[in-house]
This record gives C-alpha cells, sequence and structure tokens, in this order.
C-alpha cells in the first residue's frame, strides 16, 4: 500500500539550511507536497512538484525528487525562528471526481535557535 | 482568495450536548474535506463531498454528520461525542476535478475538547 515516511525532528540554527528528508512508495506518477503547521493553526500548502520533475525552487524553499529511490526533500534557506513548525510530506492518490485523497507523513518538528 | 474559513476555533462540549462545526470557502472549489488530527499526529481524512454529494466516508462513527448545504458550505453536525474525539478539526477544499495535482487549501481547524 501506499506510505510516506518522514524524520520526526530536525533542530538548526537560525542563519543555516534546513534540509527535511520524506519517502514514499506510490509509484504511479503523483504529485508530491510540503505542508507547514504553526502550533494551533491549519496546514499551509507550502509547495509541490509532479513526480517526473527533479527540482523545483521557490524563494528560501528548494524541493529535490529522487524518482528512483522515491525520496523527496525540503531544503529551507536561511532558516528563520519563524520557521519553526511541523513539516508535512504528503502524496496524492486521485478520488475520480470525489478530488484527492493526501496521504500524509508522521511530520517533521523543525525547531530552529537563534 | 485561496481562504477556507473555520468556526468556532475552541470549542468545549460535554457528552450529551450537540453542536455544529462550520466551513466556509468561496474559491469556486467543487470538493470539500473534513480531516481530524490528533496532537503530533498527521491529519486522518474523515469525509469527503464532491459536488455537494457525500462521496467518501471513512468508516466515521454516525456520532459525526457532515452536512454540505450548498458549494461553498461544510458543516459537521456533532452529538454524543466521547473525550476520544477531542482533536482539532481541519477543513480543507480543492477544485475537485479529480486529477492528481489538486491542491488542497486547509482551514485553521477547530480544537474540540470533550469533557
Amino acid at each position: 500500500g501506499e506510505d510516506v515516511e518522514q524524520s520526526l525532528f530536525l533542530s538548526v540554527r537560525e542563519g543555516d539550511s534546513s534540509v527535511i528528508n520524506c519517502t514514499y512508495t506510490d509509484s504511479s506518477s503523483t504529485y508530491l507536497y510540503w505542508y507547514k503547521q504553526e502550533p494551533g493553526a491549519g496546514l499551509q500548502l507550502l509547495t509541490y512538484i509532479f513526480s517526473n520533475m527533479d527540482m523545483k525552487q521557490d524563494q528560501r524553499l528548494t524541493v529535490l525528487l529522487n524518482k528512483k529511490d522515491k525520496h523527496l526533500s525540503l531544503r529551507i534557506a536561511d532558516t528563520q525562528t519563524g520557521d519553526s513548525a511541523i513539516y508535512f510530506c504528503a502524496e496524492s492518490g486521485g478520488l475520480g471526481q470525489a478530488g484527492t485523497a493526501l496521504i500524509f507523513g508522521k511530520g517533521t518538528t523543525l525547531s530552529v535557535s537563534s | 482568495d485561496t481562504e477556507v474559513t473555520q468556526t468556532p476555533k475552541h470549542l468545549v462540549m460535554g457528552m450529551t450536548n450537540k453542536k455544529s462545526l462550520k466551513c466556509e470557502q468561496h474559491m469556486g472549489h467543487r470538493a470539500m474535506y473534513w480531516y481530524k488530527q490528533k496532537a503530533k499526529k498527521p491529519p486522518e481524512l474523515m469525509f469527503v463531498y464532491s459536488y455537494e454529494k457525500l462521496s467518501i466516508n471513512e468508516s466515521v462513527p454516525s456520532r459525526f454528520s457532515p452536512e454540505c448545504p450548498n458549494s461553498s458550505l461544510l458543516n459537521l453536525h456533532l452529538h454524543a461525542l466521547q473525550p476520544e474525539d477531542s482533536a482539532l478539526y481541519l477543513c480543507a477544499s480543492s477544485q475537485g476535478a479529480g486529477r492528481y495535482n489538486e491542491k488542497l487549501f486547509f482551514g485553521s481547524g477547530t480544537q474540540l475538547s470533550v469533557l
């Protein structure tokens, strides 16, 4: 079945780069997403990538995809204390007309110290 | 406008109460979702509405009753809940065209405590 795995914790110093890793199992073409959740808040869509792409960059965020190893990473450049949050990796499973079922990883808690 | 609005933000209820959670979006999305999230866990899908019709029910107990009055609104009616139902309830919406690249937009959630 489909499964998404993430490391649970990452601690970095302000100004450093953060790299959050994720592996997925679905071998069919799919979209992969990164969501950010701050304490007491909902999920904010940060970025997404289609499984036939290798890389996507959006300001401080870089997503790298290794299709062979089914490995996805999110790099945050110049990490700030405001980046402290839980980051969820998710892959999509279409539901036909019903929308999209997201399969979430367990989330990586990023802690940024000043 | 990529906003999904949920009310109330916090809710405390007893096990005999009846309450409702509300969700609204004005992005023209035709798929709307209810997720349940326990602390430090990923969200779990509960229900999916597609074009105002219930299309997915992930074996959710009948004490949770969803309703989609129109394409912009989604409700979750709660009755006779148990303490283990305490969680963050998230609403989300997407275009609903069934393509794999549908982006889900989430509301801020309702933090529910059942006493």
